[in-house]
């Protein structure tokens, strides 16, 4: 079975830190991985992904995740906290069977919390 | 603006009632997706359509039903409302079922079923 885990429900930092969410995935199969971030209120904006290509994956905002296949993870990391990253975050994979498809499975999320 | 627009963004429903809720998107996408959202539970897929005239079941569609009659739309009813289906309603698209480069989520529909 395929499935994704985010090991924190809620994380809390201090504005300028470091921000690490973590998230690990079960699979069979060579995997496409996401980041989504849900603000307050919002729709889901896609953060960054992994397609199979470089395992250090950079996104929009200072975002970033390492695929890590001996591990199973796809940490999601920040070096730097702002105030305006306070939102959840959700971990996605989907699969791929050799070019049939699959539907995406969601993480339960994680909610970031900034503190000033 | 390109994108997935959803309407309405809030809607309160007493049970037993029925009401459909709108999803369209401007960008030619093929597959369209309907998702509920519940505290702790993340995202599980209602429905989905892999292009126009044929529609799927996902994790929890019992409750539901879709249609897909053009490319641009993707409307999800229920027939009749209970409290279970209270929940944030968020439709997604994409070029292709496993879109490598992800979905486009519209920003939701707020439903409460008293």
């Amino acid at each position: 079975a395929q499935s994704v885990t985010q090991l924190d429900s809620h994380v809390s930092v201090s504005e300028g830190t470091p921000v690490l969410l973590r998230c690990n995935y079960s699979s069979s199969y060579s995997p496409s991985l996401f980041w989504y971030v849900q603000h307050p209120n919002k729709g889901l904006q896609l953060l960054l992904k992994y397609t199979s290509a470089a395992t250090l994956v950079k996104g929009i905002n200072g975002f970033e995740a390492e695929f890590k296949k001996s591990e199973t993870s796809f940490h999601l990391t920040k070096p730097s906290a702002h105030m305006s990253d306070a939102a959840e975050y959700f971990c996605v994979v989907s699969l791929n069977y050799g070019g049939a498809t699959n539907k995406l499975i969601f993480g339960t999320g994680t909610l970031l919390a900034v503190q000033p | 603006n390109a994108g997935v627009t959803q309407t309405p963004k809030f809607q309160v429903l007493k049970t037993g009632q029925s009401m459909t809720l709108q999803c369209a998107q401007d960008m030619n996408h093929e597959y369209m997706s309907w998702y509920r959202q519940d505290p702790g539970m993340g995202l599980r897929l209602i429905h989905y359509s892999v292009g126009a005239g044929i529609t799927d079941q996902g994790e929890v569609p019992n409750g539901y039903n879709v249609s897909r009659s053009t490319t641009e739309d993707f409307p999800l009813r229920l027939l009749s409302a209970a409290p279970s289906q209270t929940s944030v309603y968020f439709c997604a698209s994409s070029y292709i079922e496993a879109d490598p480069y992800g979905y486009t989520f519209g920003s939701g529909t707020r439903l409460t079923v008293v």
